[in-house]
């Protein structure tokens, strides 16, 4: 059981746009930035978005984070069947004092 | 161009103790939260703990009995070690670089994962 709250699959058609959600509580997502991490079958985790809404270069505008309360979603328009791969959703706990991690969202390109 | 790459035993028995080695090559060391994650077969991400360069540790509550990271400023190195293993623990596990505040973005750079399993 995760920390952080995400459904377990989405799924999309070539140009369409996805939201995968993120849902925490006020000791984390409320009170401190969310990160979101694409990770490519058979890869490593990348950063995809840093400080709830922000690009690495790199990374093509077509993602986009969002945070509101003790809620964050990432949004990828323009859907490209390269964009399949699991996203995961961090951020960190205050009253944990460590990093926690969404379970994990796996996106499908029909 | 900063590169982490890792290193340790991939099979364990029940009851051993895991330890992995993470080398910093390339930037500073100084400054960042050297953190060691992992990922169970099929699994999510689960975040093991942090150290920073000055020795300064966190733990995942869940493990902290049985964790123990440290570092080797000397070498731009950090390790961690699991003890008393079982088969949950098998897993592929990442060394990362972490940070936090404004300008942080925490682990943008990861090594590229050893997968331990323990079995008898």
């Amino acid at each position: 059981q995760s920390v952080l709250t995400q459904p377990p699959s989405a799924s999309g058609t070539p140009g369409q746009t996805v939201t995968i959600s993120c849902s925490g509580s006020s000791s984390n997502i409320e009170s401190n930035y969310v990160y979101w991490y694409q990770q490519l079958p058979g890869t490593v985790p990348q950063l995809l978005i840093y400080r709830s809404t922000q690009r690495p270069s790199g990374v093509p505008d077509r993602f986009s984070g969002s945070k509101s309360g003790a809620s964050a979603s990432l949004a990828i328009s323009g859907l490209r069947s390269e964009d399949e791969a699991d996203y995961y959703c961090a951020t960190w706990d205050d009253s944990l004092s460590g990093w926690v991690f969404g379970g994990g969202t796996q996106l499908t390109v029909l | 161009q900063v590169q982490l790459q890792q290193w340790g035993a991939g099979l364990l028995k029940p009851s051993e103790t895991l330890s992995l080695t993470c080398v910093v090559y390339g930037g500073s060391f100084s400054g960042y939260y050297w953190t060691w994650i992992r990922q169970p077969p099929g699994k999510g991400l689960e975040w093991i703990g942090e150290i920073s360069h000055s020795g300064s540790t966190n733990y995942n509550p869940s493990l902290k009995s049985r964790v123990t990271i440290s570092v080797d400023t000397s070498k731009n190195q950090f390790s961690l070690n699991l003890n008393s293993v079982t088969a949950t623990d098998t897993a592929v596990y990442y060394c990362a670089r972490g940070s936090r505040g404004f300008w942080s973005r925490p682990f943008d750079m990861w090594g590229q994962g050893t997968m331990v399993t323990v079995s008898s």
